[in-house]
């Protein structure tokens, strides 16, 4: 199994460009996670989809996020307008049916400048 | 509502020495707990879970975790620190009620000294 596959790893833009990050997770998992780590705020909870609907949104820090899951095998964390506070390791996660397990893509180090 | 304290943002062994990580946690109802390890520009690995069956589990690497439901902890130790051992390590809560949402500790930092 490939694991959580995350696209791109590394993200430099420039303040006001929009940024969109990919999330493919592990094949026959019904959860999707989005995270955001800092070392200022640690790991947080952006979002998370069940079976492809979005279920718990109130961890997106304002509408310049915005997060879909068009089908079971792919997702996207869109930022628009990008600021330099949203500089931060974004990290997508994937859970199988029943099984208390998150299991962790390898990021995407997005820098905001 | 669900919480989790890691006591120690870092902790200093030296190789060969026990290493404990400590990990306290809030939760009204029984929780399934969590240890995670993440090293360094990767994503976060399992270590070892809780879910309500013995309550010391034993991970990979040589991990090993005790659920005291009286002192609401779940430390995480191994007998004989390893080099390869330095990394962030992460303690997890999550209940059945809240789907599969994990809450994650702040993480404790384990450096190994030779």
């Amino acid at each position: 199994d490939a694991g959580v596959i995350q696209s791109p790893r590394h993200e430099v833009t420039e303040m006001g460009q929009e940024v969109t990050l990919r999330c493919k997770p592990i094949s026959g998992h019904d959860y999707l996670f989005w995270y955001r780590q800092t070392m200022m705020r640690g790991l947080e909870l952006l979002i998370y989809f069940n079976n492809n609907v979005p279920i718990d949104d109130s961890g997106m820090p304002e509408d310049r996020f915005s997060a879909k899951m068009p089908n079971a095998s792919f997702s996207t964390l869109k930022i628009q307008p990008s600021e330099p506070r949203d500089s931060a390791v974004y990290f997508c996660a994937s859970s199988p049916p029943g099984v208390y397990e998150q299991y962790f893509g390898p990021g995407t180090r997005l820098t905001v400048t | 509502a669900q919480s989790v304290t890691q006591l120690g943002s870092h902790v200093s062994v030296s190789e060969g020495a026990l290493v404990l990580l400590r990990c306290n946690y809030s939760s009204s109802v029984p929780p399934y707990l969590f240890w995670y390890v993440q090293y360094p520009n990767q994503g976060l690995q399992l270590l070892l879970k809780y879910t309500s069956a013995a309550t010391l589990v034993k991970g990979i690497n040589g991990f090993e975790a005790e659920f005291k439901k009286s002192e609401t902890s779940f430390h995480l130790t191994k007998p004989s620190a390893h080099m390869s051992d330095a990394a962030e390590y992460f303690c997890a809560v999550s209940v059945t009620n809240t789907g599969n949402q994990f809450y994650f500790g702040t993480g404790t930092s384990l450096t190994v000294i030779p």
